[in-house]
């Protein structure tokens, strides 16, 4: 398997743009998870998925910030409209879940907002 | 709730000395513990877990932890290290209940290996 894959690797938009980074799990993992992570907060759960429906999106930061899993092998974060503290590494997990706990992580993306 | 500390947030060695990063953790439930690493603007990897079979686990890159109950500890330790091991390490905290679960992290050690 190729493992988890985000796209894209690297973004640079501009304030008040909208941003969707995406991300391909590895197939048939239940769970899916975002991440952010920055210097200053460190590795933050944003939102995780259980066969496609999101369990838990407490750490979402605000509004701006949406996530869909439409099927088992695909889903985006969106943020709308970006603003330069968005500025972090987004990383993708998923998990096969069913006795397994462990996560597998995409190689992230880097969103510069400026 | 779950947590986990990670207590030290630089460790510098010199190569082929070994290597100890140490992680408590606090957990309502019978955790499963795991050490990640990342490597300078890559993704994370996992080295080790734990998942209530053997109390000492040992991983990938010659790397083992220890789960202690009794000191809610699950330290990262190597005989010797090396260069290669230069990278940023996180202690993780899953618990599960019914039928969710998350991972908490650790705010990071980052080993720096002196030649």
């Amino acid at each position: 398997d190729a493992g988890v894959i985000q796209s894209p690797r690297h973004e640079v938009t501009e304030m008040g743009q909208e941003v969707t980074l995406r991300c391909k799990p590895i197939s048939g993992h239940d769970y899916l998870f975002w991440y952010r992570q920055t210097m200053m907060r460190g590795l933050e759960l944003l939102i995780y998925f259980n066969n496609n429906v999101p369990i838990d999106d407490s750490g979402m930061p605000e509004d701006r910030f949406s996530a869909k899993m439409p099927n088992a092998s695909f889903s985006t974060l969106k943020i709308q409209p970006s603003e330069p503290r968005d500025s972090a590494v987004y990383f993708c997990a998923s998990s096969p879940g069913q006795g397994v706990a462990e996560a597998f992580f995409g190689q992230g993306t880097r969103l510069t907002v400026v | 709730a779950q947590s986990v500390t990670q207590l030290d947030s630089h460790v510098s060695v010199s190569e082929g000395t070994p290597v100890l990063l140490r992680c408590n953790y606090s957990s309502s439930y019978s955790p499963s513990l795991f050490w990640y690493v990342q490597h300078p603007n890559k993704g994370l990897q996992l080295l080790l877990k734990y998942t209530s079979a053997a109390t000492l686990v040992k991983g990938i890159n010659g790397f083992e932890a220890e789960f202690k109950k009794s000191e809610t500890s699950f330290h990262l330790t190597k005989p010797s290290a090396h260069m290669s091991d230069a990278a940023e390490y996180f202690c993780v905290v899953s618990d599960r209940w019914d039928s969710s679960y998350k991972l908490i992290f650790g705010s990071g050690t980052r080993l720096l290996v002196r030649p």
